[in-house]
């Protein structure tokens, strides 16, 4: 089982600021089947980002994934007052799939 | 539009059986895979289950095989998760979600979801 770690857990930020949060793999991710989702309280999770760097539908181009293998990250380039929640990272490259243990983004 | 509506949840003692549902409108069900990932209160996500667009493949995380059990009834547009021998730390809620690739049997990340349906397993 491949098990994803993120981090930091917690990431305080303002709006306006850039956030970068990290997902690493314990052993490479095939084809770079790796996705990033957006969860706020109460509501279903959101697909932002799939094969480590392409943006799901209606996603802002301030969202960007990036790496490959085992390091994986997802940058928001400017953090806008909607983008304050909790992100996962998921490996669907290889059974079971797995999600990380989520990064919140809160308002500093 | 494209939609997913869980139901079936509620609570339920240690040891008894739960059948969850998922119905599905706005896209062509029998063409997507489909999953189940579940949430416990204030926890995060852990993929339950998926299954292949015709049903023919079935993946299960490792803790819940044997005790899980997913299927699909493309002719109802209908996802359904079996769900025996509860347990405590089965309490949760239940998502299911659309894969987004089609035709195959690979996965591809999950671009619909349902608001998802509670269980509680509790004496």
């Amino acid at each position: 089982e491949i098990v994803l770690t993120q981090s930091p857990s917690t990431l305080s930020l303002s709006p306006g600021e850039r956030a970068t949060l990290s997902c690493r793999a314990t052993q490479g991710v095939s084809s770079s089947y790796l996705a990033w989702y957006q969860q706020k309280p109460g509501q279903a999770p959101r697909l932002l980002i799939y094969g480590a760097s392409s943006w799901a539908t209606g996603i802002p181009d301030r969202f960007n994934g990036s790496g490959s293998g085992t390091d994986f990250t997802l940058t928001i380039s400017r953090l806008e007052p909607e983008d304050f929640a909790v992100y996962y990272c998921q490996q669907y490259g290889s059974s079971p799939l797995t999600f990380g243990g989520g990064t919140k983004v809160e308002i500093k | 539009q494209v939609q997913l509506v869980e139901s079936g949840g509620g609570v339920v003692q240690p040891g008894r059986s739960l059948r969850l549902s998922c119905a599905a409108s706005g896209f062509t069900f029998r063409t997507y895979g489909m999953h189940w990932v579940r949430q416990a209160p204030g926890k995060g996500l852990e993929w339950v289950a998926v299954i292949s667009y015709d049903g023919s493949v079935k993946y299960y995380a490792d803790p819940l095989k044997g005790r899980f059990t997913i299927s699909r009834d493309n002719s109802k547009n209908t996802l359904y998760l079996q769900m025996n021998s509860l347990r405590a730390e089965d309490t949760a809620v239940y998502h299911c979600a659309k894969d987004r690739g089609d035709g195959d049997y690979n996965y591809y990340g999950m671009d619909v979801w349902g608001q998802g349906t509670t269980v509680t397993v509790s004496s």
